[in-house]
């Protein structure tokens, strides 16, 4: 599977700013994703991300505050906006396994944001 | 009603035990299942992909029964290293990964 690394691990931010989150991949994939797993919960997901078009959003996440890059095969970036202390999450990105017959996806280590 | 729903456990065996996981979800268009392990503080990890006749990998055996809507994992013959939450997975037709709540399990010596 692809080697997936993010930055930052971790982060704690205030209330009102925003944090980017990179995701990098060793090998060129087609399918990026962002999830988001709150204290205590299982994965949502965020969005899709799409190389050359604006990212497809699930029900409940918005643009303007999950804005997110994705500006070639290997890279993608997520933002949290405007963050408040209900956004203190473990944030994720995935890809598809390449070469994979059941579209498996493979999970980057997180980013775990704590915001006061 | 969850789109996938588990048993959040804890389950709580000793070393050697068998023990089995359930699973259902809602949507019968799901195309795909898995089960994933995740760690405390770490991310999700694949475990299994789940073929529809049923599949082994080593100590753990996945199957799917797709008339009931329901997956189960069973772990054989469990090691300490098997503590963690079990993540099942459905994926619908537009690749989106729908996650069950987890289980926990707890394999004490």
């Amino acid at each position: 599977s692809a080697v997936i690394s993010q930055k930052p691990s971790r982060d704690i931010c205030q209330r009102g700013t925003s944090l980017t989150i990179q995701c990098q991949v060793d090998s060129q994939v087609t399918m990026m994703f962002w999830y988001r797993q709150q204290p205590g919960q299982s994965l949502t997901l965020i969005a899709t991300a799409n190389q050359g078009s604006e990212a497809t959003y699930e029900s409940g996440f918005v643009i303007d505050k999950f804005p997110i890059s994705r500006p070639n095969l290997t890279f993608s970036t997520l933002t949290v906006s405007n963050m408040s202390p209900e956004d203190s999450s473990i944030y994720l990105c995935s890809v598809e396994g390449v070469q994979s017959s059941y579209n498996e996806q493979f999970f980057g280590p997180g980013t775990r944001l704590t915001v006061l | 009603r969850k789109e996938v729903e588990q048993d959040p456990g804890p389950f709580n065996v000793p070393e050697g035990a068998t023990v089995a996981f359930n699973c259902t979800y809602s949507n019968s268009a799901s195309q795909s299942f898995f089960w994933y392990r995740q760690d405390c503080r770490k991310e999700p990890k694949l475990l299994m992909s789940v073929y529809s006749s049923g599949n082994e990998d080593g100590r753990f055996t996945a199957q799917l029964n797709r008339a009931s809507q329901y997956i189960s994992l069973l772990i054989r013959d469990s090691k300490l290293s098997d503590s963690a939450t079990y993540l099942c997975v459905a994926m619908d037709s537009s690749y989106k990964l729908i996650f069950g709540s987890g289980t926990r399990l707890l394999v004490r010596p």
